[in-house]
């Protein structure tokens, strides 16, 4: 059981290129978030999902997009990425009654 | 606005000390409240999940309170080991539709052998 899974682990863009992170969970959960990690700071929530075909933005929505078509998938994709957007990226999942998140291990993006 | 605060962001305690982790939060409606830890470059690990019905968690050497009055939760770590050295993050969810976590910004623990 693979729980969540993020895809890449790693990655080093240029300024202004694009790119998708991808979630996968094996766990038949409905909901999905996606947040972002800084320096001394916690996770802020970027973009949600509460079932395929939904999506909604959270906290610091500005400069990402997202996309649910699999109940098992959700994307994050960034049209023009910027030195502000380097961080490291959590997907997370959980049932609508089950309290307990689960987390990928995160990738780590570098916007130079 | 919800937010949720953690005291001290850095701790450091010799071996085989007890410890305790503040973490507080403006908005007493929550649905739960959960401690997770995070080691250097990697991701999270769910370490006690409180529901918003209870008053405490246990799990070997932690124990999570829950004190919604008073908007506070405190993680216990008994006879800390280096081991134990890494990122604590509090997160609680409210009780919305969404079901997301607001995070406080960690406590980094270092315990020295």
């Amino acid at each position: 059981n693979a729980g969540v899974t993020q895809t890449p682990k790693f990655r080093v863009l240029k300024t202004g290129q694009s790119m998708t992170l991808l979630c996968a969970q094996d766990m038949n959960h409905e909901y999905m978030y996606w947040y972002r990690q800084d320096p001394g700071m916690g996770l802020r929530l970027i973009h949600y999902s509460v079932g395929e075909g939904t999506t909604a933005k959270g906290e610091v929505p500005d400069g990402y997009n997202v996309s649910r078509l699999k109940k098992q998938n959700f994307l994050l994709g960034l049209e023009s990425a910027a030195p502000s957007q380097t961080s490291v990226y959590f997907c997370a999942s959980n049932r609508p009654l089950d309290t307990e998140a689960f987390f990928g291990q995160g990738t780590r993006l570098t916007v130079v | 606005k919800q937010e949720v605060t953690q005291i001290p962001a850095a701790l450091s305690v010799p071996e085989g000390e007890n410890l305790v982790l503040n973490c507080s939060f403006t908005d007493s409606a929550i649905y739960n409240l959960q401690w997770f830890r995070q080691d250097p470059g990697k991701g999270l690990t769910s370490l006690l999940l409180i529901q918003s019905s209870q008053r405490e968690q246990t799990s070997g050497r932690l124990n999570a309170s829950l004190d919604k009055s008073s908007g506070r939760s405190t993680l216990y770590i008994a006879a800390s080991q280096p081991g134990d050295s890494a990122t604590y993050l509090c997160a609680d969810m409210r009780d919305t539709g969404r079901r997301a976590l607001t995070f406080g910004s960690g406590t980094r623990l270092q315990v020295q052998p």
